[in-house]
């Protein structure tokens, strides 16, 4: 089965780049969007984009000026850069799997229903 | 952008009792194919979040069947027919229509 691994660093400098990974093991990356979601401590979930594995993206509009994902096929990984960043983008981060979950009129309607476990990253100096 | 507020924010409930948590957006969720875009998530402490409902009142795949979902136009509800303690927990609703955006949380307690 498809599992999900999130790496990167613990600790960011405030205005410098976050920049996280997520890969997929047990199953291709081709086919499916892969999406971010955050949740900041003490806060609720926010959802910040995903990519199709084609390299379509859809950003939130709060962090899109500074954000970016990206992925790379051939390793079966996909990532987040975020630039800018400052105390309030200390959250733990999860990546997850938008995968079709039913058909919708001419296409299919997707949901994330495979997550990673989540990688905490704190912003601070 | 599209606001979604949960209500409550917080909820005590005994075991093998109902419990219910509202889901409102600012703007009707109905999309042009008929379905209501909106799904439901849980995160139980220490884990990762999990998918419960998809368009609205469509169960994931392996979640029971005490969990249900409803609504239409810019509100929508989630429905535990008898909590048990495994349910305990953040629960999620997330509107799909324009990008994502998910509802405040709803913290679950079992008494």
């Amino acid at each position: 089965q498809v599992q999900l691994q999130e790496s990167g660093p613990g600790l960011v400098k405030p205005s410098e780049t976050l920049f996280l990974t997520c890969t997929v093991s047990g199953g291709s990356i081709g086919g499916y969007y892969w999406s971010w979601v955050r949740r900041p401590p003490g806060k609720g979930l926010e959802w910040i984009g995903y990519i199709y594995y084609s390299g379509n993206t859809n950003y939130n509009p709060s962090l899109q000026s500074r954000l970016t994902i990206l992925v790379e096929t051939s390793k079966n990984q996909f990532s987040l850069k975020l630039t800018s960043v400052t105390a309030e983008d200390t959250a733990t981060y999860y990546c997850a799997r938008l995968n079709r979950v039913a058909p919708v009129s001419n296409y299919y309607y997707h949901s994330m229903d495979v997550w990673g476990q989540g990688t905490t990253v704190t912003v601070s100096s | 952008d599209i606001v979604v507020t949960q209500s409550p924010l917080s909820l005590s409930v005994t075991p093998g009792e109902p419990a219910s948590i509202s889901c409102r957006s600012s703007q009707s969720l109905l999309h042009s194919s008929g379905y209501y875009y909106l799904d439901w998530y849980l995160q139980k402490p220490g884990q990762s979040p999990q998918l419960l409902i998809y368009l609205a009142s469509n169960r994931a795949s392996g979640v029971p069947d005490r969990f249900s979902g409803s609504g239409s136009g810019t509100d929508f509800t989630l429905r535990i027919s008898r909590v048990e303690a495994e349910d305990a927990g953040v629960y999620y609703c997330m509107q799909t229509l324009q990008t994502r955006t998910f509802g405040q949380g709803t913290k679950v307690e079992i008494k």
